[in-house]
């Protein structure tokens, strides 16, 4: 199993709709994560962090952290055009707190 | 306050020349970390440094690849000799400590192209 695992899309929203974004880790991973939002040709850019099991919400951004099924996701409310980006999960190693990056999710979203 | 400075933006260079990168983390980050991303892939981590002490480079081609973190601000990344697959954006970032709630910064980004 890769430590952080994301499905690579692309996803397809509608404008206005409820993107929702899904990124699983292994054991190795420690239960502190980060979302990331990259434009094609930039670099990544930091969006939203989560460290205790629930919901953290900021603005259209939920992040949900479920540390008994080991997964994190992050939903994007009313979806814009300009939200059409790759969305990269970020996790901690235990140990050495080296960020491990999942593949990453292009969102797609239509006008 | 800046934020990470990464040089040059792009380089293109042939097979079996050598390359070197540079970062300037944001000030007082202690902890950085150089990774790789190739074109569709997230980023590999390369090399992390706390302060200027390697702390994991276990997936760095040390055969090829080299970094250095003079004096624990500046750190630099050489590729010799470059290989074909080697292409790909190398992404500086910096952290203000290693911790589990290490938030990471980006800088621009090198996008190499070996050809």
């Amino acid at each position: 199993q890769k430590e952080v695992e994301q499905n690579s899309g692309p996803l397809s929203v509608p404008e206005g709709a409820i993107a929702s974004l899904n990124c699983t880790y292994s054991d190795r991973v420690s239960q502190s994560f980060f979302w990331y939002r990259q434009y094609s040709g930039k670099s990544p850019e930091l969006i939203m962090s989560i460290y205790s099991n629930g919901d953290k919400e900021d603005g259209r951004f939920t992040a949900q952290l479920n540390k008994a099924s080991q997964y994190v996701s992050l939903l994007i409310r009313d979806s814009q055009p300009s939200d059409s980006a790759t969305y990269l999960c970020a996790g901690v190693y235990s140990g050495t707190y080296k960020y491990i990056f999942g593949t990453g999710t292009r969102l797609k979203v239509l006008a | 306050e800046a934020g990470v400075a990464q040089s040059p933006r792009y380089k293109i260079i042939e097979k079996r020349q050598s390359v070197a990168f540079w970062c300037n983390p944001i000030s007082g980050h202690a902890t950085l970390y150089w990774y790789q991303q190739i074109l569709g892939q997230g980023p590999k981590l390369l090399i992390q440094f706390q302060n200027n002490g390697v702390v994991d480079d276990s997936q760095l081609p040390k055969d090829r690849f080299s970094a250095e973190r003079l004096k624990g601000v500046d750190s630099t990344l050489k590729i010799q000799p470059a290989k074909l697959e080697d292409s790909a954006v190398y992404l500086c970032a910096s952290s203000l400590v290693g911790t589990v709630w290490t938030e990471a910064f980006f800088g621009q980004g090198t996008r190499l192209t070996v050809v």
